[in-house]
């Protein structure tokens, strides 16, 4: 296993577009966490997964943010109708819940809406 | 929600210069992360802190957790360009499942 993988790395959209971006954690990972880091920023969480259950999610994610995690692996964040606002580079990670502390980072996924 | 503060914001230094960088806030933390994060890609954990008054170091990386665990700072000896990036600190609350992450220090080491 390579590690935390995220498609696509880089995404230019229109704005008022759907885009879906897509996460694979460690394989024997079973939380899987998004953040979002604009520029300037350290990253900010958005919600996480244990397995495929959905715990937590930030009051950042608005109405037009979904994710899932539909069979405790990989998991999908989508946002709909896109804003200019939502220009950032998406991070996905992954833990295991016994080390949930410890976490590993993909690449990301930088989205530009223009 | 705690506040936390990573000072400077912005560091650019010759190669072979010594350099630190800090990380505090008015809240006790349960431990406290360090991670580099370098262009493009995501941040890294280098290091847990955990005791106060602790002291870790990384080859030329030194890290202290302050006596009170609120404050930390990174201790770069020797600087070498590879060491550039983001130095991002982040407080490890037990209650917490995510992790919170300073606005980082982007350290630049010019060759």
């Amino acid at each position: 296993d390579t590690g935390v993988s995220q498609d696509p790395r880089h995404k230019i959209t229109k704005r008022g577009q759907n885009v879906t971006f897509r996460c694979d954690p460690i394989s024997e990972h079973n939380r899987l966490y998004w953040y979002r880091q604009t520029l300037g920023q350290g990253p900010e969480f958005l919600t996480y997964f244990q397995n495929e259950a959905q715990l937590e999610k930030s009051r950042l994610l608005s109405d037009r943010f979904s994710a899932e995690r539909p069979k405790g692996s990989f998991s999908t964040l989508e946002i709909q109708r896109t804003e200019q606002g939502d220009s950032a580079m998406y991070l996905c990670a992954s833990s295991l819940t016994i080390a949930k502390n410890i976490q590993y980072f993909g690449a990301g996924t930088r989205l530009s809406v223009l | 929600t705690q506040l936390l503060e990573q000072s400077p914001q912005f560091l650019s230094i010759q190669e072979g210069e010594n350099l630190t960088v800090y990380c505090n806030s008015s809240s006790v933390f349960s431990s406290l992360q360090w991670y580099r994060q370098e262009p493009g890609e995501g941040p890294v954990l280098l290091v847990t802190v955990v005791t106060g008054g602790e002291v870790k170091k990384l080859k030329r990386l030194t890290f202290q957790f302050g006596d009170a665990r609120k404050d930390s700072s990174l201790h770069i000896t020797a600087a070498q360009p590879g060491d550039t990036g983001l130095y991002l600190c982040a407080p490890v609350m037990n209650r917490d499942d995510k992790i919170i992450f300073g606005k980082g220090t982007r350290l630049h080491i010019l060759p």
